[in-house]
C-alpha cells in the first residue's frame, strides 16, 4: 500500500526565517509527487508536480525536489502570508492501472510570525 | 478556462438525516472526478471516483453513496447520517495529473 509521511507536523517560523518541510513516500511505481498548499477552510491549491529523482521547480519563495525516498519544499525567507498546511501526495502505478488517485500525507502547519 | 463548483459551504445535519453535496465541472469534457473526506489534523482519504457517466467506485466502505448523471456533475449521499459522518468534504477533478487535481472550496459537514 502507498503511504505518505510529512514532518514536522507543525512549524513555527520567524519572518525571514527559511526552512524546509519533507515528504517521505513508499509506492511501488511513482508516477508523480505533488504538493498542494491548503488555507483554513479551503480546497487544497496546487503548487508544484515533480516525476523524477532530481527534479526541482520553484515558484516564488518554494521550491521542491525529489529524491528516490523524499521530497522537500523549502521555503525561503517566508512571509506571514506563507501561512497555510501544506499537503504531499504521491500517483502511483496501482498493479499497472491508474485512475488518477493520489495518495496524501497528513500535512505540515506552517505559521510563520511577523 | 476550468471551474470546480461545490455547495453548500457548511451544513449542519441531525443524526439520521439524508445528505446530497453536489459538485459541478465547467470548462472540460470527460473529467475524473473524485470524492474526498477530511478529518480535522489529517490528511485526504479517498472516497469515491468516476471516470465516466454511471460509472462508480468505492475505496473505502461507508455510510456514503456518489453518483454521476452527467458528464460533469458528481453527487455525495446519505441516506441516514452517522456522527462519524462529520469532515471537511472535498469534490476534485482532473483531466491530466500533470497538473495534479483542481479541488472544490469543499463543503463542512457536521452532524449533530
Amino acid at each position: 500500500e502507498d503511504q505518505v509521511t510529512q514532518s514536522p507536523e507543525a512549524l513555527r517560523l520567524q519572518e525571514g526565517e527559511s526552512s524546509s518541510l519533507n515528504c517521505s513516500y513508499t509506492v511501488s511505481g511513482l508516477r508523480g509527487l505533488f504538493w498542494y498548499r491548503q488555507d483554513p477552510g479551503k480546497g487544497p491549491e496546487f503548487l508544484f508536480t515533480l516525476y523524477s529523482a532530481g527534479e526541482e521547480k520553484e515558484k516564488e519563495r518554494l521550491k521542491a525536489t525529489l529524491t528516490k525516498k523524499e521530497s522537500f519544499l523549502h521555503i525561503t525567507a517566508p512571509k506571514p502570508e506563507d501561512s497555510a498546511t501544506y499537503l504531499c501526495a504521491v500517483h502511483a502505478n496501482a498493479g499497472g492501472t491508474s485512475y488518477g488517485k493520489l495518495t496524501f500525507g497528513q500535512g505540515t502547519i506552517l505559521t510563520v510570525h511577523p | 478556462s476550468q471551474t470546480i463548483h461545490q455547495w453548500p459551504a457548511t451544513l449542519v445535519q441531525p443524526v439520521g438525516s439524508p445528505l446530497s453535496l453536489e459538485c459541478t465541472v465547467e470548462g472540460t469534457s470527460n473529467p475524473n472526478l473524485y470524492w474526498y473526506r477530511q478529518a480535522a489534523g489529517r490528511g485526504l482519504q479517498l472516497l469515491f471516483y468516476s471516470v465516466g457517466i454511471g460509472q462508480i467506485s468505492s475505496e473505502v466502505p461507508q455510510n456514503l453513496s456518489a453518483s454521476r448523471p452527467q458528464d460533469r456533475q458528481f453527487i455525495l449521499s446519505s441516506k441516514k447520517l452517522l456522527l462519524s459522518d462529520s469532515g471537511f468534504y472535498l469534490c476534485a477533478w482532473t483531466g491530466s495529473l500533470n497538473y495534479g487535481y483542481t479541488f472544490g472550496s469543499g463543503t463542512r459537514l457536521t452532524v449533530v
